[in-house]
């Protein structure tokens, strides 16, 4: 078992729906949980940063961490063209090291 | 937020050459740098950590010898592809941190024909 796992998708939207992109992991001793958005070719980008169960909210996106499940979402509201790109969910521990997940691509299409 | 500069973007290279990847933090210093390696659909893959003066620390499977990581300032950090073959075409991300956030730069796309 991966210590990471997230479905590679493509996850395929259409413009103005709500988006839930999810990860689970298994390694207890992760407690910094970040999302990341990379766009093709490009190096990913920091979108939300966590390290408590619970919501936080910037904009159109939420993150939202279950550490009793073990599962971390990334929900993204009133979905645009512009956010089609691969999200990467990320999780460390003490040191920093991030544990990448594959990420999913998403796709919002007009 | 931080800022993280590597270059080049992309280089095509012949089989046998040497390809040199930088990456800079612009705002901050940074005694430890990360090498990664994506192939396509697939997430980062850590290669090496890279300790500003001492040597890098590498993952396994990943060679040291032919994946070269100089860290000789605070904020630089280089990766040097020795005698690249067809298989070593990736994209390599490199990352600095802060005390609480990862950045990555820009990545590189190595193609060796």
């Amino acid at each position: 078992q991966k210590e990471v796992e997230q479905d590679p998708g493509p996850l395929s939207v259409p413009e103005g729906a709500i988006v839930s992109l999810n990860c689970t992991y298994s390694n207890s001793a992760f407690q910094y949980f970040m999302w990341y958005r990379q766009y093709s070719r490009k190096g990913p980008e920091l979108l939300m940063y966590t390290y408590s169960s619970g919501n936080k909210e910037d904009g159109r996106f939420t993150a939202q961490v279950d550490k009793s499940s073990k599962y971390i979402s990334l929900f993204i509201r009133d979905s645009q063209p512009s956010d089609s790109a691969t999200y990467l969910c990320a999780l460390s521990g003490g040191s920093y090291i991030p544990t990448f997940g594959r990420g999913t691509s998403l796709i919002v299409h007009p | 937020g931080a800022v993280v500069s590597q270059h080049p973007s992309r280089v095509i290279c012949k089989s046998g050459t040497s390809v040199k990847i930088e990456c800079r933090s612009l705002d901050f210093q940074a005694t430890t740098m990360f090498w990664y390696r994506q192939f396509p659909k697939q997430s980062l893959m850590l290669m090496a950590t890279s300790n500003e003066g001492s040597k890098a620390t590498y993952e396994q499977g990943v060679e040291k010898d032919k994946f070269l990581i100089n860290h000789a300032s605070l904020t630089l950090s280089t990766l040097t592809v020795t005698s690249a073959h067809p298989e070593d075409s990736s994209f390599y991300i490199c990352s600095a941190v802060t005390v609480t956030e990862a950045f990555f730069g820009q990545g590189t796309r190595l193609t060796v024909v």
